[in-house]
C-alpha cells in the first residue's frame, strides 16, 4: 500500500529553527510537495522537490533523498505566523498525490 | 497569478437538502480540477478528480450519485452534494491544475465549510 508517515506534532520557540520530516512508500514518485495549511484555511503551495537535495526558498527549505524516501522541511526564524499544519504530498506513478495527514506546528513566545 | 475561487465559503443546510458549490479559475485554464474533504484534524481525502468535458473519477467510497461533479467548462467545476445528512458536515475544498502551469503542481481554493443540520 501507499503509505505517508509525519509527526502528528510539534512545538518550536519563536526565532528557532524546526525541522519536519516525512517519510514515503509510494507505488512511483513523481515529486514531492510541501503544504503549509492554517486551521480552517485551504493550503497553500511551499515547496516541489522532484531530484534530490535541498531547496532554499527565504525562510523555508526542502531536502529530499529518494533512495530513502525521505523529506524534510526545515523552517527558519520562526515566526508566531508560522504555526500551522504542514502537509507532505507525494506524486505517485498515477500522478495522483498522495497526502500525509499533517504535521502541526505550535510556535511558542 | 493561478486563482481559485470557491462559493459560498461556508453555507449551513438542513438534512435532506441539496447544497451545490461551485469552483472556478480565475486566471488560467484547469486541464483538471480535484475535489477534497478534510474533517477536523485529518489531512485531506481526494473524493474525485475531474477533466473538462467528461465524467468525474470518483476514488474508492465516495457515492458519485451522492456527490455529483460536473466539470462544464475549463473554469468551472462544481460539486452537488445531494440529500445531505450531519455526516456530510465538512471543509469541501477544490484545486486545479493546468499543464501551462508548474507540472503537476494544484491552486486550491479557499475552501467551502458545509454544516448540515
Amino acid at each position: 500500500g501507499q503509505n505517508i508517515d509525519q509527526p502528528t506534532e510539534m512545538t518550536a520557540t519563536e526565532g528557532a529553527i524546526v525541522q519536519i520530516n516525512c517519510t514515503y512508500q509510494t507505488s512511483g514518485f513523481n515529486g514531492l510537495f510541501w503544504y503549509q495549511q492554517h486551521a480552517g484555511e485551504a493550503p497553500t503551495f511551499l515547496s516541489y522537490n522532484v531530484l534530490d537535495g535541498l531547496e532554499e526558498k527565504g525562510r523555508f527549505s526542502s531536502f529530499l533523498s529518494r533512495s530513502k524516501g525521505y523529506s524534510y522541511l526545515l523552517l527558519k526564524e520562526l515566526q508566531m505566523k508560522d504555526s500551522a499544519s504542514y502537509l507532505c504530498a507525494v506524486l505517485d506513478s498515477n500522478y495522483q498525490l498522495i497526502w500525509g495527514a499533517g504535521t502541526k506546528l505550535i510556535i511558542k513566545p | 497569478g493561478a486563482v481559485v475561487s470557491q462559493h459560498p465559503s461556508w453555507v449551513i443546510c438542513k438534512s435532506g437538502t441539496s447544497v451545490k458549490i461551485e469552483c472556478r479559475s480565475l486566471d488560467f485554464q484547469a486541464t483538471t480540477m480535484f475535489w477534497y474533504r478534510q474533517f477536523p484534524k485529518q489531512s485531506l481525502m481526494l473524493m474525485a478528480t475531474s477533466n473538462e468535458g467528461s465524467k468525474a473519477t470518483y476514488e474508492q467510497g465516495v457515492e458519485k450519485d451522492k456527490f455529483l461533479i460536473n466539470h462544464a467548462s475549463l473554469t468551472l467545476s462544481t460539486l452537488t452534494v445531494t440529500s445531505a445528512h450531519p455526516e456530510d458536515s465538512s471543509f469541501y475544498i477544490c484545486s486545479a491544475n493546468s499543464e501551462g502551469l508548474a507540472p503537476y503542481e494544484q491552486y486550491f481554493g479557499p475552501g467551502t465549510r458545509l454544516t448540515v443540520t
